[in-house]
């Protein structure tokens, strides 16, 4: 699976749009980009996922450059609920192929 | 609807005792994870079956064991404990099939070891 970076820590003014960066420039063609995210200390929450297209769903959007190197997950307009940390993973579509955890963006949204 | 539910919640260990993390899920998924999470740090696994009668080490098996004992549970044993595996731990399901590539996790369950 294709590692990730992601800078360690963001703010965002509540009600702006908060755009979290993501770079894994060895990924291959195969692997989807994931986004998930963990409130507080409680379990990961899945947000969004994506192969090559952008895509959207009522939680965020998820932009993938052309070449595929890099994302940007968009919270479209954020609240005090939205701090946590972010993770971006990389990783085949098959049941059998597991998630890597990176160290993620801890993002806080200032009121 | 419970999803993923872990057992304990909360448990403390002596050193050099043993004790098995439960996991069970209702969504009937193939495949199951256990991970572990030290504070500030990710999330790192520990091992995942794939389907019911496999399981594969991951990044931090050394310790452990685990059992794929049906579809619904997968649990996580630790024979003699130490102070290393203080941490929480995580139990995560998945399944491809109907296009649900996501994960669904557990809430935790936080591990002392003195």
């Amino acid at each position: 699976d294709a590692k990730t970076t992601q800078p360690p820590s963001m703010d965002c003014a509540e009600g702006r749009a908060a755009n979290l960066p993501c770079n894994h420039s060895t990924i291959s063609g195969n692997e989807y980009v994931y986004w998930y995210r963990q409130i507080h200390s409680q379990g990961p929450q899945y947000i969004i996922h994506g192969l090559k297209n952008n895509e959207t769903n009522e939680m965020a959007s998820l932009i993938i450059t052309e070449d595929r190197k890099s994302s940007t997950l968009i919270l479209p307009h954020a609240t005090l609920r939205d701090t946590a940390v972010y993770y971006c993973i990389v990783r085949g579509y098959s049941s059998a192929s597991k998630i890597i955890f990176g160290s993620g963006t801890r993002l806080s949204i200032r009121p | 609807n419970a999803g993923v539910t872990q057992t304990p919640k909360f448990q403390v260990l002596k050193t050099g005792q043993s004790m098995t993390l439960q996991c069970a899920q209702d969504m009937n998924h193939n495949s199951m994870y256990w991970y572990r999470q030290d504070p500030g740090m990710g999330l790192r696994l520990i091992y995942y079956s794939a389907s019911e009668g496999t399981t594969d080490k991951g990044e931090v098996p050394n310790g452990y064991n685990v059992s794929r004992l049906n579809k619904r549970e997968f649990s996580l044993r630790l024979e003699s404990a130490a102070p290393s595996q203080t941490s929480v731990y995580f139990c995560a399901s998945s399944e491809v099939d109907r296009g649900v590539a996501g994960y669904t996790f557990g809430s935790g369950t936080r591990l002392t070891v003195v």
